[in-house]
């Protein structure tokens, strides 16, 4: 089973200025995915990035980047110049053995213009 | 491709009431999953198909609730006698590979108030 943590429920950041989200992870599987994920208040939840346990990079997809520190078990999200329609729920979420996606309980970012 | 279609996108019912909703994953997609997310929480898994079978079921799915795929394409969650703690949003995603290598694709949700 896997387990994710999210620490802060909510986040303040400047609009164009960068911020880091937090999400640890806990998993016994050998093989498992990271996701990040924004839900904004119409309730979808939008795809932002993958991360493999077996990648050597850190995954990057526009302004989105995911900090993957393994050893520390750790897959924080930073979004670089932050932007008034990125005020969203973020949620970090893991996969492995288990045929689906655990979530964390997110984190609440508000971009202040 | 017009992505996952979940209807209705509200429902308010009487406690006591059966309620349906149903979703329409993307065509090409061979595996589906349900979610239920409550206010202020992060989506919590309930059941899993695979084409038609039903591969996995979470111990949040009571006796009351029901999900089919019966054709590999559509699927339903059927709530029965329903309560107040059931009130939520529930979610559909689907995907054409393993969680484990890419994303999943959800709906916009189908939220229930039990009154």
């Amino acid at each position: 089973a896997q387990k994710i943590t999210q620490t802060q429920p909510g986040m303040f950041v400047q609009e164009k200025e960068a911020v880091t989200l937090d999400c640890t992870y806990d998993t016994s599987d050998p093989s498992y995915g990271l996701f990040w994920y924004k839900q904004p208040s119409s309730g979808e939840m939008i795809f932002l990035i993958y991360q493999g346990s077996y990648d050597q990079q850190n995954a990057t997809e526009g302004r989105y980047s995911l900090n993957f520190q393994k050893a520390r078990k750790s897959a924080n999200l930073v979004i670089s110049a932050s932007q008034l329609g990125d005020s969203a729920m973020y949620f970090c979420a893991c996969s492995g053995s288990a045929r689906q996606l655990t979530f964390g309980s997110g984190t609440q970012l508000t971009v202040l213009p | 491709d017009t992505g996952v279609s979940q209807n209705p996108r509200h429902k308010i019912t009487k406690r006591g009431q059966n309620v349906t909703f149903r979703c329409d994953p993307i065509s090409e997609h061979n595996r589906l999953y349900w979610y239920r997310q409550t206010l202020g929480q992060g989506p919590e898994f309930l059941t899993y198909f695979q084409n038609e079978a039903q591969l996995e079921k979470s111990r949040l799915l009571s006796d009351r609730f029901s999900a089919e795929r019966p054709k590999g394409s559509f699927s339903t969650l059927e709530i029965q006698r329903t309560e107040q703690g059931d009130s939520a949003m529930y979610l559909c995603a689907s995907s054409s590979i393993s969680p484990n290598t890419g994303e999943l694709f959800f709906g916009e949700g189908s939220r229930l108030t039990v009154l």
